[in-house]
């Protein structure tokens, strides 16, 4: 399978803080998607991003696919962001069916 | 997107027993997955649901554990037989959906043997 490690392991940022979280993957991939897993356990989708770069309100990401590394930026964070932050990585074009996830990012944002 | 109802949201059961989650998609869709998270883990996929046919299951899991169901597009059932505490996780239902094969996940099951 695909390795993929993110990095780093945990983050605290105080409200209002900016952040960049790593994911480094060991092999192409046709398929890219950054969750967030809230407090409840939950898995919200925030970007699928193969390459590129996208941007949703305060979060961006840029997947170089050619050095196989994706970036999640969190501008402004708020205490909502808290929870843990999921890369995940397929081959195969539309998607493979196995997803290769990331150990994840656990962020806190405290007041 | 994808609205991806599964349930039960959480349980607690005895060891021995079993447990069925069911995953109601809002749309018919090819493909189904099951997912399973161990505590403070990352996710791994259990199987693939095949809509008429017998789920493809990944290695480390088998049949006679995880059960699963697929009767139609929308719906699936996973089940966790001979429940042990090992087997406390959160175990999500996934959907791919469009052409560029992304994937949505329900609310998860949040499960607990005792």
């Amino acid at each position: 399978g695909i390795q993929v490690e993110q990095s780093p392991p945990d983050l605290i940022l105080q409200e209002g803080a900016n952040s960049t979280l790593r994911c480094n993957f060991s092999d192409s991939v046709n398929n890219l998607q950054w969750f967030h897993q809230n407090p409840w356990g939950q898995l919200i989708n925030l970007f699928y991003i193969p390459s590129g770069t996208k941007q949703n309100g305060r979060l961006s990401a840029t997947t170089v696919a050619t050095e196989r590394y994706s970036l999640l930026y969190i501008s402004s964070s708020q205490t909502t962001d808290s929870g843990v932050y999921f890369c995940a990585v397929a081959r195969g074009r539309g998607g493979a069916n196995n997803l290769f996830f990331g150990t994840g990012t656990r962020l806190t944002v405290i007041p | 997107s994808a609205v991806i109802s599964q349930k039960p949201s959480r349980d607690i059961c005895q060891r021995g027993t079993s447990l069925t989650i069911q995953c109601q998609v809002d749309s018919q869709v090819t493909m189904m997955f099951w997912y399973r998270q161990q505590p403070g883990q990352s996710l791994t996929l259990i199987a693939t649901a095949n809509q008429g046919s017998e789920a493809t299951y990944e290695s480390g899991f088998v049949i006679d554990k995880f059960p699963i169901s697929r009767p139609n597009l929308t719906f699936s059932t996973l089940t966790v037989s001979n429940m042990s505490p090992e087997d406390s996780s959160i175990y999500l239902c996934s959907v791919r959906k469009g052409y560029t094969g992304e994937l949505f996940f329900g609310e998860g099951s949040r499960l607990t043997v005792l």
